[in-house]
């Protein structure tokens, strides 16, 4: 199993909603990442897990909030968003290591009205 | 700081031509590592290659080859006898590890095979 899986894949979200992105891998990585991605722009990392605590955070504004229950899930609980939130969001997992290569999920299409 | 430029932000080929993605990367790092990406319409991020600045040995893989040149900060990419399937967005990226790893990605390069 060499994937990362990512649900909802498209979510629609008012700015009072509270909602999650789930991401989950199964390939015995022990790092996990949250990346959002606006239209024709390149990935920008906002979070990073590693062993399941909390190791990187990109100054993200509060209402983005990670939670890593175990070694195989990474969610982001989303609250009070603004409609320029509206992204791509993406999920990897790599193994330990320098030499660890990054594997991503096919992400969250998220838009906030 | 790290930082990672694609100047050509698009490319449109014929079919079966040869097609060269250009990245150029700053860095202050000794060890560092380099990547290719290509993101599909579908959204994900597929892994292409990786390549740790102590090896700048080219790499053939199939119709793509890289070139890495310490000497000139450069990691190229080049597809042999493009097809319809490999239009995507090619993104280069540097990698920092400071735990886990920490990519830093070019803007990308949307390249358009016609048939």
């Amino acid at each position: 199993d060499t994937e990362v899986t990512q649900t909802p894949k498209h979510l629609v979200m008012g700015m009072t909603n509270k909602k999650s992105l789930k991401c989950e891998q199964h390939m015995g990585h022990r790092a996990m990442y949250w990346y959002k991605q606006k239209a024709k722009k390149p990935p920008e990392l906002m979070f990073v897990y590693s062993y399941e605590k909390l190791s990187i955070n990109e100054s993200v504004p509060s209402r983005f909030s990670p939670e890593c229950p175990n070694s195989s899930l990474l969610n982001l609980h989303l609250h009070a968003l603004q409609p320029e939130d509206s992204a791509l969001y993406l999920c990897a997992s790599s193994p330990p290591g320098i030499r660890g290569d990054c594997t991503f999920g096919s992400g969250t299409r998220l838009t906030v009205v | 700081a790290q930082k990672v430029t694609q100047a050509q932000t698009e490319i449109s080929v014929v079919e079966k031509e040869d097609v060269t993605l250009d990245c150029v990367y700053e860095t202050r790092d000794t060890t560092y590592y380099l990547f290719w990406y290509k993101q599909p319409p579908s959204g994900e991020l597929v892994f292409l290659i990786r390549r740790n600045s102590f090896d700048e040995q080219n790499e053939i893989s199939g119709r793509y080859s890289w070139n890495f040149q310490k000497s000139t900060s450069s990691f190229n990419f080049t597809i042999t006898a493009s097809q319809v399937v490999d239009s995507a967005v090619y993104f280069c990226a540097l990698n920092r590890f400071q735990g886990a790893q920490k990519l830093v990605f070019g803007q990308g390069t949307r390249l358009t095979i016609n048939p």
